[in-house]
C-alpha cells in the first residue's frame, strides 16, 4: 500500500520569500502524485499533479513540483508566497491500479508579512 | 459546471443522534469518494460508490456507519449514534470514471460536531 509523509508540519515565511514543501512517498511503482491546499474551514483545492513525463510540474497560483524518483519525493515549491498563500498544504499520492489516494497530515504555512 | 456540492457545510449533533451528509457529484461523474479528516489529519478515505452500488467499503468503521448512492439523488454518508469521536470533516469527491489516472474532485467539506 502506498504512504504519504509530510515532514514538516508547520512553516513560516516572509511574504515574498521563496517556499518549498516536503513530500515522500512509499510505493512500489511509478506513482499519480498530487498536491492540494486547504483554506481554512473550505474544501480541498487541486495545485498541481502528476503522471508521468516531464517530472517537473507547475500548478496553479504559481507553484511548481518536481517528482525526484530516486529520492521518492514530490517537492512543491512558489519563488514568492502571497499573504493568500497561508493554508494548509496536503500532499496526496495514488496508484495506477487503485482509485484511493493516500494523503499526508499536511503542512500549515504561516506568511507574515 | 457545478462542482461537487455537499450539504450541510456544518451540523452539530448530540451523541446519540444520526448524522446525515449529503453529496452531488459533478455534473457527468458517476463515482463518487468519501473521506474523513481528523483533526490535525490528513484525509483517509473511507468508501467508494457507483450508481447504485458500493464498490469498496475498506475505510468505512464496522458499525454505525453506511453510505449509499441511489440511482437518483445524491450520495448519502449516515452515521447512527454519533460519538463524540465522529467529529471531523467529511469530504465527498467525484471523477468521471474509477480509473485513478483521472483526477478527482473534492467537495467543500460537511463538519460534523458532536457534543
Amino acid at each position: 500500500a502506498q504512504s504519504v509523509t509530510q515532514p514538516d508540519i508547520h512553516i513560516t515565511v516572509s511574504e515574498g520569500a521563496s517556499l518549498e514543501l516536503r513530500c515522500n512517498y512509499s510505493y512500489g511503482a511509478t506513482p499519480y502524485l498530487f498536491w492540494y491546499v486547504q483554506s481554512p474551514g473550505q474544501g480541498l483545492q487541486l495545485l498541481l499533479k502528476y503522471f508521468s513525463g516531464d517530472t517537473l510540474v507547475q500548478g496553479i497560483k504559481g507553484f511548481e513540483a518536481e517528482f525526484k524518483r530516486s529520492q521518492s519525493s514530490f517537492n512543491l515549491r512558489k519563488p514568492s508566497v502571497h499573504w493568500s498563500d497561508a493554508a494548509e498544504y496536503f500532499c496526496a499520492v495514488g496508484a495506477h491500479s487503485d482509485y484511493k489516494l493516500s494523503f499526508g497530515a499536511g503542512t500549515t504555512v504561516t506568511v507574515r508579512a | 459546471n457545478a462542482g461537487v456540492m455537499q450539504n450541510p457545510r456544518h451540523l452539530v449533533r448530540r451523541r446519540g443522534q444520526e448524522a446525515r451528509l449529503r453529496c452531488s457529484p459533478m455534473k457527468g461523474h458517476s463515482h463518487v469518494y468519501w473521506y474523513r479528516q481528523l483533526p490535525e489529519e490528513g484525509l483517509k478515505f473511507m468508501v467508494y460508490l457507483q450508481k447504485e452500488n458500493i464498490i469498496d467499503e475498506s475505510g468505512m468503521p464496522k458499525e454505525r456507519f453506511s453510505a449509499e448512492f441511489p440511482k437518483e439523488g445524491p450520495s448519502i454518508l449516515r452515521i447512527q449514534q454519533v460519538v463524540r469521536g465522529d467529529s471531523a470533516a467529511y469530504f465527498c469527491a467525484s471523477s468521471e470514471d474509477g480509473h485513478s489516472g483521472n483526477t478527482i474532485y473534492f467537495g467543500e467539506g460537511s463538519w460534523l460536531t458532536v457534543v
